[in-house]
């Protein structure tokens, strides 16, 4: 069964406005972490924001927040004042325990085009 | 200080040969972990090794192994190569391992791997 979810194969967004990435994940450890990465056409992938699941407040950093609804299992990536740079994939992530191994999970991401 | 260098960064095999990757993490990291990314499959965990030692494995057919040598470099290797094995692998040093939840990963660029 998909535990990260991506609905959102692509999306397209004005240069300097906001934009939100969904994500929805399933998991019954009451620990766990979320994470949002970006990759860039080069491939390498960018660390961008983390939310724990115990965390009271919603995780920014920079331009980049973290719409964490606990209850609805969702963890949305916001970036506000979009710049070109910012056209990548963009990958939700989550650590969970399966097969008696912690296992990093991603989504099918996300990719995200700014125009001028 | 320097990232994480992967080595090499693309190549090309046939099938049945066997091909050998190279990760070097950040210093200090005793963490790396090594992923597949395809258009298929997305991108998926295949292994962590932590101060030398395999900690957390994905499941992936025993033709993909690894080692971290001493000095926290990795390598992984896969045997008897298919056409479905072309894909970006992916290294990632982290302070904590997979293990942690608050365990950032730092990639590296990758290695593409075509097989014909």
């Amino acid at each position: 069964a998909q535990k990260i979810t991506q609905t959102q194969p692509g999306m397209f967004v004005q240069e300097k406005e906001a934009v939100t990435l969904d994500c929805t994940y399933d998991t019954s450890d009451p620990s766990y972490g979320l994470f949002w990465y970006k990759q860039p056409s080069s491939g390498e992938m960018i660390f961008l924001i983390y939310q724990g699941s115990y965390d009271q407040q919603n995780a920014t950093e920079g331009r980049y927040s973290l719409n964490f609804q606990k209850a609805r299992k969702s963890a949305n990536l916001v970036i506000s004042a979009s710049q070109l740079g910012d056209s990548a994939m963009y990958f939700c992530a989550m650590r969970e325990f399966r097969g008696g191994s912690y296992i990093p999970t991603f989504g099918r991401g996300t990719s995200l085009i700014v125009h001028p | 200080k320097a990232g994480v260098t992967q080595t090499p960064r693309y190549l090309i095999k046939t099938r049945g040969q066997q091909v050998t990757l190279s990760c070097s993490p950040i210093s200090g990291h005793r963490s790396v972990s090594w992923y597949q990314q395809t258009p298929g499959q997305g991108l998926q965990f295949l292994f962590e090794y932590f101060s030398e030692t395999q900690r957390n494995k994905g499941n992936f057919p025993g033709r993909f192994s690894g080692r971290q040598f001493s000095n926290s470099r990795s390598e992984m290797n896969v045997s008897t190569l298919e056409l479905g094995d072309s894909a970006l692998y992916l290294c990632a040093s982290s302070q904590l391992g997979v293990s942690s939840g608050a365990n950032v990963l730092t990639f590296g660029a990758g290695s593409r791997l075509t097989v014909l």
